[in-house]
């Protein structure tokens, strides 16, 4: 079946400007994160869905970045007036409840 | 702060030996271990979970866990250069579904 997907693959944009990054998970699968991975660091959790809802918005690292999810599916993760510190990979997983976690590509973005 | 910690590395072992990648954690509640590898470049990917005290073997890789002294290590034999990559150790913490990533080791295994 098909994994975890992610668009766009790569982004470039300017300062100040808007990006909406896309996760389609698993089919079936209830629970989705997004994290962020900057060059040669660890994986910085972001947010966590469970269904549509999300009952922890702890790792969004401030007011200029959003996520939904709907139908229980894709979501977006909009970052709003990007600044140069927000380069980096963002990665969706999804899983089953709180098993293992499948890993989308990643959305590398550059913010110029 | 429920943390999970790893050596960073870099683990260097030559091709053939076993490879010792160890994890230890702070929240005696996790009941739950993940390792993923992540090669340069790549999204992680899951090689191995394991749920309860001692070992679990998957072909060339060995979990082991240890809730008494909270670590768990992945053993990976007869090490290939593609197994060369940062390994990373989860697990869900503090009654949370969302796992706390370790830094992850880098391996690199020479020919």
């Amino acid at each position: 079946g098909a994994g975890v997907s992610q668009s766009p693959s790569n982004k470039v944009t300017e300062k100040g400007k808007d990006v909406e990054l896309r996760c389609d998970p698993i089919s079936g699968h209830t629970a989705l994160y997004w994290y962020r991975q900057s060059l040669g660091q660890g994986l910085e959790f972001l947010i966590y869905f469970q269904g549509n809802s999300a009952p922890d918005k702890s790792g969004l690292p401030s007011d200029r970045f959003s996520a939904e999810r709907t139908g229980g599916s894709v979501s977006t993760l909009t970052i709003q007036r990007t600044q140069q510190e927000d380069s980096a990979v963002y990665l969706c997983a999804s899983s089953l409840g709180s098993g293992e976690q499948f890993f989308g590509p990643g959305t590398r973005l550059t913010v110029l | 702060q429920k943390e999970v910690e790893q050596n960073s590395g870099p683990l260097s072992v030559p091709e053939g030996a076993i490879a010792s990648l160890n994890c230890t954690y702070s929240d005696r509640g996790s009941q739950s271990f993940f390792w993923y590898r992540q090669y340069s470049g790549k999204s992680p990917e899951l090689i191995m979970f394991i749920y309860s005290n001692g070992d679990k073997e998957d072909g060339r890789f060995t979990a082991q866990l240890n809730k008494a002294s909270q670590y768990v290590s992945l053993l990976i034999r007869d090490s290939q250069p593609s197994d060369s990559a940062t390994y990373l150790c989860a697990s869900p913490t503090g009654g949370s579904y969302i796992p706390t990533f370790g830094r992850g080791t880098s391996l690199i295994v020479h020919p």
